[in-house]
């Protein structure tokens, strides 16, 4: 079965990087695509961007300039960066396999932006 | 980007039918997918392609639409379909999610 779970802290301080690990177990990342998505408080969810089985990347628009996604396939781990960040970054993130859908998900890790 | 416009919340008895809806601004073709979510856990996907049911989703769920307008329908809803409901659409990058309508069973 396909399994993934994020990690990485929970805090991060204004103007700071976020960085946060997916592992995945049951499927190997060098097939499929895979992402991370994030939830507002509040309830919008945001598509953030995902890596390709080649390790090519796509990144919304709206946040290219602050992500970079990258993966370890000898770990079978994938990986979010995002940099300067700010209060309007706090949610929770979620990483999950892209297939036309997001049909696998990481329970989510919720990260707060404060000083 | 593609704005999918939901209702936000609605309430219903249990048994009854119920259509969840989804407006595009612009056409995703039949690129739209459905997602249930309860509180404290992950998305979970139940319609993809506008009327597909994915693997292991009870019949009771069931998708259609294409262009502009999509529904999700659940019949006969049950005390425990209580979630929040998010459609996405992948036909237009960036990938894009509705609001979430949240759903209440009396």
């Amino acid at each position: 079965e396909v399994q993934l779970q994020e990690s990485g802290p929970g805090l991060v301080k204004p103007s700071q990087s976020l960085s946060l690990t997916c592992s995945v177990t049951g499927y190997s990342i060098t097939s499929n695509y895979w992402g991370w998505i994030r939830k507002f408080p509040g309830n919008k969810m945001e598509w953030m961007g995902y890596i390709s089985y080649s390790g090519s990347t796509s990144y919304n628009p709206s946040l290219k300039s602050r992500i970079s996604i990258t993966r370890d396939t000898s770990k079978n781990q994938f990986f979010l960066q995002l940099n300067s960040v700010t209060t309007e970054d706090t949610a929770t993130y979620y990483c999950a396999r892209y297939e036309g859908t997001f049909d696998y998900w990481g329970q989510g890790v919720m990260v707060t932006v404060s000083s | 980007d593609t704005v999918l416009t939901q209702s936000p919340a609605l309430a219903v008895s249990p048994g009854e039918r119920v259509t969840i809806s989804c407006r595009a601004s612009e056409s995703v073709s039949t690129r739209m997918h459905w997602y249930q979510q309860k509180p404290g856990q992950q998305p979970k996907l139940l319609i993809y392609g506008a009327s597909n049911l994915e693997s292991g989703v009870p019949a009771r769920f069931s998708g259609s639409g294409s262009g502009t307008d999509f529904t999700l329908t659940i019949d006969p809803v049950e005390a425990n379909d209580t979630a929040t409901y998010f459609c996405q659409q992948s036909w237009n990058d960036p990938l894009t999610f509705g609001s979430g309508t949240k759903l209440e069973i009396k």
